[in-house]
This record gives C-alpha cells, structure tokens and sequence, in this order.
C-alpha cells in the first residue's frame, strides 16, 4: 500500500524532445506528490510538487500531469535540453502531519546533443 | 538557502567495523531523515527524527542505529558493517510545519570490503 512504482528505469531523449517519466502509486490516501531531481555527486533536490485537487502543474519547462482515479502521475519536460540529464524520483507522502516520503526507483535520463 | 552537510564524500570500511557518518543542517530544522540509495530500487528510509533525542525506524532499519543529541546533527551509526550496506547514504532534513520539501547532502557513498 505504501508502494510507488517509477517507470522507465532509463530514458534516452534527443535534445529538443519530450521525456516522460510515469508513476502510480496504490495508497490512495496520498494526498502530496512531488518530484526530485538529482544531479550526479549531489543530493536530490524538489523539482515540483502536485496535490490532488489538480490535474496538471506546469513550472518552466517541467510539467506534472496527475489522474487520480488511475492513481498515476507523471513528469513531462519540454523542450529537453543536454542540462536536464539526471536522475529523477518521483515520491508520494500525505501533507498533514510529520510523515515520511515514499520514493519511487529513479529513472536516469539522458538528453542528447 | 538550506545547507545540509554529510561529513565525508567517500568511505571505505571493513566488514564488522563500527561506521559512523555524520550529518549537520544549518536551518534549524526539527526533522532529519537518513535515506539509502541503491541503483533500481530509489531511496529507502533509514530512521528519522522529529526532533532532539526522537527517532523512528523507517523502512529498512536493520544493521543501523542513529543518534540525535543536537539539534543540528543526525549521526548514522553502522554497529557492525556488512558488504550488503556497501551504498550511497543521504541525509536530509525539513521543516516540521509543512511536509513539503526536504533538503539533501551530497551523499556518502560507503564501501564495505
């Protein structure tokens, strides 16, 4: 229940194209989902977040589209350029109270020249 | 900003030695986490601590002990190391009032021979 599954494990993008990274969660209690990136030799950083009364946050280039009802949530980055390879985690948690994040597996994305 | 810092970069350890990593923030945070990263499987919840002399196991608490005597500090404690806690181990910490972002080191990547 407390699972959230992160696919691909790795991406391969073009510069220029359009990455997607997909999650899905069971516990449908979750009500904060965000996203981090991290570059090599340094710690994951939030990237963006969503909650559950919307279905799409968009910041610069990065977009979280979320469907509750499918209990999937997914990270798009526009326009992808060489400085967007990283990892990327995915996680779920609930807003209310001090509880811990439940991350997904990382997918290590590659945006080539 | 946040500054969250994991006192060594890279450890090399034996089997059965007592490993201590070490982690300091700056921001007064009440919250303080140890994750692991492994390749494929994300970031795994060590322990974590809501505040001074608190703590919880999280996820995968065996073979780890923690300690939080100072507010600022949240040592991770190795009490006999194996070769199976041969990772990259990140330390984080947020803010209490808002579950919302937690801040990372730049990781220790331990190797036990």
């Amino acid at each position: 229940q407390q699972q959230v599954k992160q696919s691909p494990q790795s991406l391969i993008v073009q510069k220029g194209g359009i990455p997607i990274i997909n999650c899905a969660y069971e516990n449908t209690a979750f009500d904060y989902f965000p996203w981090y990136q991290q570059f090599p030799g340094k710690g994951p950083a939030l990237l963006i977040a969503i909650r559950p009364d919307v279905s799409e946050k968009k910041e610069g280039r990065f977009t979280i589209s979320f469907n509750k009802s499918a209990k999937q949530f997914s990270l798009h980055i526009m326009d992808s350029q060489p400085g967007d390879s990283a990892t990327y985690f995915c996680a779920a948690s609930l807003i209310q109270g001090a509880q811990k994040l439940v991350f997904g597996q990382g997918t290590r994305l590659t945006i080539n020249p | 900003d946040v500054k969250v810092t994991q006192s060594s970069r890279y450890l090399v350890k034996r089997t059965g030695e007592k490993v201590f990593l070490e982690c300091v923030q700056d921001m007064d945070h009440e919250n303080m986490f140890w994750y692991r990263q492994d390749p494929g499987l994300g970031l795994r919840l060590i322990y974590f601590s809501y505040d001074v002399k608190m703590k919880e196991k999280g996820d995968i608490p065996e073979g780890y002990s923690v300690s939080r005597e100072k507010k600022e500090r949240f040592s991770l404690i190795l009490e006999s190391a194996s070769t199976n806690q041969t990772s990259m181990y990140l330390c984080a910490s947020r803010v209490p009032t808002t579950n919302e972002k937690l801040f990372f080191g730049s990781g220790t990547q331990l190797s036990v021979l």
